[in-house]
């Protein structure tokens, strides 16, 4: 039964680029979260996908969006990259949209030149 | 919005050693869960104990859901136990996270 899986687990970007990144849930699940975690800090919402379509969204700017596709996997983008954006990218999923417990990936670790 | 308070922020044991990790929230629970990340960065579930008590092997947690805490309890510590320890709180969608408790286990 495989888990969260996340790709690329690194990668080196600089300033003003664009990048994605992609998390298949766990199987069985169909509601996809995206979170970032700074170095020292907790992770934060960036927002939810579940019947391909954004459910709530955290306090993050219009450069951060996403996907989710039929098969219920999905995509983060970034555009317009910030040295602050820096940071791990955690993907979890979890089944029925909510209320349910999030299984995380092991991350996509971000850095920022 | 939702507040999550972890405590204390680190601690440092001797292998062997029984320890117990605060986390208090500020609004009805419908969604607990504690984390273990380890020095990997990987984010493992440990419990997902929105009230009630229960047990996973030297693992123990219990949440007063009227009270708005949760406890975390680690026994027989193991070197292998270090790392973070988040607490997270959710409504229908969203977790929000505390800020952790750093654990380091000595041998």
């Amino acid at each position: 039964d495989a888990g969260v899986t996340q790709s690329p687990t690194h990668l080196i970007k600089t300033r003003g680029q664009q990048v994605t990144l992609r998390c298949s849930p766990k199987s069985g699940h169909d509601t996809v979260s995206w979170y970032q975690q700074a170095l020292g800090q907790g992770p934060q919402f960036i927002f939810q996908y579940y019947e391909e379509e954004e459910r709530q969204r955290g306090n993050f700017p219009d450069r951060f969006s996403g996907h989710q596709f039929p098969n219920y996997s999905s995509e983060l983008n970034v555009n317009a990259l910030l040295l602050g954006d820096s940071a791990l990218y955690l993907c979890a999923s979890s089944w029925g949209g909510g209320l349910q417990p999030q299984h995380f990936g092991d991350g996509t670790r971000l850095s920022i030149l | 919005g939702i507040q999550v308070e972890q405590s204390p922020p680190d601690l440092i044991l001797q292998e062997g050693a029984n320890s117990t990790l605060r986390c208090n929230f500020s609004d009805s629970v419908n969604n607990l869960q504690w984390f273990h990340q380890n020095p990997w960065g990987q984010l493992i579930n440990l419990f997902y104990i929105p009230s009630g008590t229960k047990q996973n092997g030297r693992l123990s947690a219990t949440t007063v859901a009227t009270e708005r805490y949760s406890l975390l309890y680690i026994s027989s510590s193991q070197t292998t136990d270090s790392g973070v320890y988040f607490c997270a709180q959710g409504g229908s969608e969203k977790l929000v996270f505390g800020k952790g408790t750093k654990l380091t286990v000595n041998p």
